[in-house]
């Protein structure tokens, strides 16, 4: 089955700093890569995806990139602000109706 | 559209008693997903519903079992409780063609 690696299981930055969460995945058919956000006693929400016809997608200060060849996907955050911190999760899937598997997430740290 | 709800949000049991989780998914959405949160494990697939049928399992033991109704609720059934069982347990729906995964509070189980 799928098996995705994140890393760094911590981060912590700066406030203003950029953040960058790096995920591999070893299943080569899978094609839906989704980003959640956790914030501390809440549920975890989508907060961006990308599919893989697609190299990179911006919203607002948020990126994600995937390089389907070396099997890794991104999140990149920029001027990071306190109400980043939470855990983050990257998640792979084949899409459709084949359930995602997560990384293990990173807890993100901005300190004001 | 009214979000997931689960009900308990929190729930304390004895080592071998039982406990049954509910999830009401987001109105339209057929496909219900069950997971296990633990500090470190991250987020493991336990199983998913869809249409009243289990579609996918993740690799729980029998004691964790589940069904869904014709409106699409879901419950969990965990038997036998054990302390390692002591977890969130968030359900998730979702619905054709992308399955992004919209996430309850989660039920807060604790197992002494």
């Amino acid at each position: 089955g799928e098996n995705v690696e994140q890393h760094p299981s911590t981060l912590s930055v700066q406030e203003g700093d950029s953040a960058v969460i790096k995920c591999t995945y070893s299943d080569s058919a899978s094609n839906y890569f989704p980003w959640y956000k956790q914030e501390l006693g809440k549920r975890p929400q989508l907060i961006i995806d990308i599919r893989s016809n697609v190299g990179e997608k911006k919203d607002q200060r948020i990126a994600v990139t995937l390089n389907k060849t070396a099997k890794h996907f991104s999140l990149h955050i920029t001027e990071t602000q306190p109400e980043d911190s939470a855990v983050y999760f990257c998640a792979a899937s084949k899409g459709g109706s084949y359930i995602p598997t997560f990384g293990r997430g990173t807890s993100l740290i901005v300190h004001p | 559209k009214a979000g997931v709800t689960q009900t308990p949000r929190y729930l304390i049991k004895t080592r071998g008693q039982q406990v049954t989780l509910s999830c009401s998914p987001i109105s339209g959405h057929r496909s219900v997903s069950w997971y296990q949160q633990t500090p470190g494990q991250g987020l493991q697939f336990l199983f998913e519903y869809f249409s009243e049928t289990q579609r996918n399992k993740g690799n729980f033991p029998g004691r964790f079992s589940g069904r869904q109704f014709s409106n699409s609720r879901s419950e969990m059934n965990v038997s036998t409780l054990e302390l390692g069982d002591s977890a969130l347990y968030l359900c998730a729906s979702s619905s054709p063609p992308n399955y992004e995964q919209y996430f309850g509070p989660g039920t807060r189980l604790t197992v002494t």
